[in-house]
């Protein structure tokens, strides 16, 4: 159980277009998502905070017009860079917590900028 | 701010060996601390969570130690094998509960030679 998707796995698109990434628990409900970046050879870094039903908390140095995030329900959260650049080239991995503490991780995306 | 370190930063010994990964963190008020593993491209499997109260943790040829008044967090792996090989990553929550966001360490890249 507790399984957690991600769609598209990898991505690529123009400068200056949208992508939009979607974070699912299959099997469970997820009142909190958490989108993390993680750049080559580098640790994960949390991005922000999504709670189903309310407006997401960004970490510090996020910008959240740029990374928006959306969690409708207790099953999809979505991760939208809009305008990317080719400095938005990562790969972004969502985490999914039940009522419970642990969190579970998305197998993530990597997204490509050209 | 939370800080958490991981020595040594890639490590390759050969098949059998026993070694030992660690993790140290600047903030020892954490609730728990959490192993995971990160094969190329792909998104983090938890191996071990340890509670703030627990001294360590075991699942197969893993164990997990804590020692929360050092700041230092161990992982064991007995008898490694080929399919070991992956990055490891230790994190803590930032908040007070498990499922809070979590800092990660920057990985140990583990390299087992048949």
């Amino acid at each position: 159980g507790a399984v957690v998707s991600q769609h598209p796995s990898r991505v690529i698109c123009k400068s200056g277009t949208s992508v939009k990434i979607e974070c699912r628990s299959l099997d469970f409900q997820a009142t909190t998502m958490f989108w993390y970046r993680q750049f080559p050879k580098q640790s994960l870094m949390l991005m922000a905070t999504s709670n189903e039903g309310s407006k997401a908390t960004y970490e510090q140095g996020v910008e959240k017009d740029k990374f928006l995030i959306n969690h409708a329900s207790l099953t999809l959260s979505t991760l939208t860079v809009t305008s990317a650049h080719p400095e938005d080239s990562s790969f972004y991995i969502c985490s999914a917590r039940t009522g419970g503490r642990r969190q579970y991780f998305g197998p993530g995306t990597r997204l490509t900028v050209t | 701010k939370q800080e958490v370190t991981q020595i040594p930063a890639a490590l390759s010994v050969p098949e059998g060996e026993n070694l030992v990964l660690n993790c140290s963190f600047t903030d020892s008020a954490i609730y728990n601390l959490q192993w995971f593993r990160q094969d190329p491209g792909k998104g983090l499997t938890s191996l071990l969570l340890i509670q703030s109260s627990q001294r360590e943790q075991t699942s197969g040829r893993l164990n997990a130690s804590l020692d929360k008044s050092s700041g230092r967090s161990t992982l064991y792996i007995a008898a490694s094998q080929p399919g070991d090989s992956a990055t490891y990553l230790c994190a803590v929550p930032l908040g007070e509960t498990s499922g809070s966001r979590l800092t990660f360490g920057e990985g140990t890249q583990l390299t087992v030679n048949p």
